[in-house]
């Protein structure tokens, strides 16, 4: 059974970049079925996606983060991850690496990881 | 980035059944229909329905999901308890290829 794991830390200082890493366990990052997603829930918000990257590293970003988002795979250690760039308070919110599959849904969910930007 | 629009809550009593709603265009709900999340708050979101009316492995036949144009629909039935949670549409947009969601839809059984 598929499941991923986000890390990173959970305290980043305003004007600073957030890294986040997805563990994917279970199966294969490397499967062209699949697009490894990045979401996040702004306290007592609703669910904002932020990007997804293929296996081959084509990426899709959502275009109101585009300019401070860039993600990564690795292959070889089944992860991939996040870098958001010049975060402020508004960045503060619970992360979610997920599993999608085009047309379909996110049928796999990390757990979450709550980040919180503050001097 | 326009979302899709859902009814920010619905109120049901036990045993009822309830009906979220999901709206969004021609080039995502309407192309190629909607998935349903439930979120109960702590815990990661469950893809409870996918492309209109798929249900993954282990979810309770009392959620159904349907589409009428670009209009999807989340249909559960004897409500319980445990169905009161947050719940999220989603679809992918054929002409930006991103990933929309709806705004959420807070479900309070009575």
């Amino acid at each position: 059974q598929v499941q991923l794991q986000e890390s990173g830390p959970g305290l980043v200082k305003p004007s600073q970049t957030l890294s986040l890493t997805c563990t994917v366990s279970g199966g294969s990052i490397n499967s062209g079925a699949y697009y490894w997603t990045w979401i996040r829930q702004h306290p007592g918000k609703g669910l904002e996606w932020i990007g997804y990257i293929y296996y081959s590293g084509i990426t899709y970003y959502n275009p109101s983060l585009k300019s401070r988002i860039v993600m990564s795979i690795d292959t070889s250690k089944n992860q991939f991850s996040l870098n958001l760039n010049s975060v402020t308070a508004a960045d503060t919110a619970v992360y979610y690496c997920a599993r999608a599959i085009y047309d379909d849904g996110l049928d796999v969910w990390g757990q979450g990881t709550t980040v919180t930007v503050s001097s | 980035q326009a979302g899709l629009t859902q009814p920010p809550s619905v109120s049901m009593g036990l045993r009822q059944t309830a009906t979220l709603t999901c709206t969004g265009n021609s080039n995502n709900v309407g192309y190629q229909g909607a998935a349903w999340l439930q979120h109960h708050q702590g815990h990661p979101p469950k893809l409870i329905s996918y492309r209109n009316n798929n249900r993954p492995s282990g979810i309770s036949e009392r959620f159904s999901a349907s589409r009428s144009g670009s209009t999807a629909s989340l249909t559960i039935t004897g409500l319980q308890p445990e169905d009161e949670a947050d719940y999220y549409c989603s679809a992918w947009d054929r002409s930006l290829l991103d990933l929309l969601f709806g705004g959420g839809t807070k479900l309070t059984v009575l």
